[in-house]
């Protein structure tokens, strides 16, 4: 059984910039959710996908955005990077909707705005 | 506004004590909590969970304690060791948005 991984673990980009993070949920999970992780805080929601469409969403803004395959693997956007976008970004993927279960992390990838 | 607090940044037990980590909440929605650990450079790693139907769960040396009147829940690593040396988030849920985490607590253990 394979867990979630995720994919670059590092980045650099400029700001003014777009950028694609991805992520393969574990194996029968065809929940996953994105959540960023500023310096010295925890992590935040930024929107949950489930069966392909976007399924709660947290205080982020349109620049914001995602896929989820069929294959439930996803992806991450984010437009018009801004500084504060600097963040560790960690994706989750959980089982079937509709249960209280804990949800996994990858490793996260390290995105750095210059 | 903070939904999930954790007010102690960290926290220094001598190795073989007992660890008490500590979150409170303010949103009365949540219905499940969980411990995660965070090494650096890896993902949060899930510890262990508790449903609001309930006010303790055990796994091994972790139990997690709900006090749903005070809207409070701690965490007690007993005995702790090195490896538990991390940091501990608390996190909660209440439906389709996502988890609420706290800022985390930096467990030491000390020798």
């Amino acid at each position: 059984e394979t867990g979630v991984t995720q994919s670059p673990t590092h980045l650099i980009k400029t700001r003014g910039q777009q950028v694609t993070l991805r992520c393969s949920s574990q194996s029968g999970h065809n929940t996953v959710s994105w959540y960023q992780q500023a310096l010295g805080q925890g992590p935040q929601f930024i929107f949950q996908y489930y069966r392909e469409e976007e399924n709660g969403r947290g205080n982020f803004p349109p620049r914001f955005s995602g896929l989820q395959f069929p294959n439930y693997s996803s992806e991450l956007n984010v437009n018009a990077l801004e500084l504060d976008d600097s963040a560790l970004y960690l994706c989750a993927s959980s089982p079937p909707m509709g249960m209280n279960t804990e949800a996994f992390f990858g490793q996260g990838t390290r995105l750095t705005v210059v | 506004d903070q939904q999930v607090k954790q007010n102690s940044p960290s926290l220094s037990v001598q190795e073989g004590r007992i660890s008490i980590l500590n979150c409170d909440y303010t949103n009365s929605m949540f219905d499940y909590f969980l411990w995660y650990k965070k090494y650096p450079a890896e993902g949060p790693t899930f510890l262990i969970s508790i449903s609001s139907i309930k006010d303790k769960n055990e796994d091994g040396r972790f139990t997690v304690f709900l006090n749903k009147s005070a809207k409070h829940l701690s965490l007690h690593i007993v005995p702790s060791q090195p490896g538990d040396s991390a940091v501990y988030f608390c996190a909660a849920s209440g439906g389709a948005d996502g988890l609420t985490f706290g800022k985390g607590t930096h467990l030491i253990i000390q020798p």
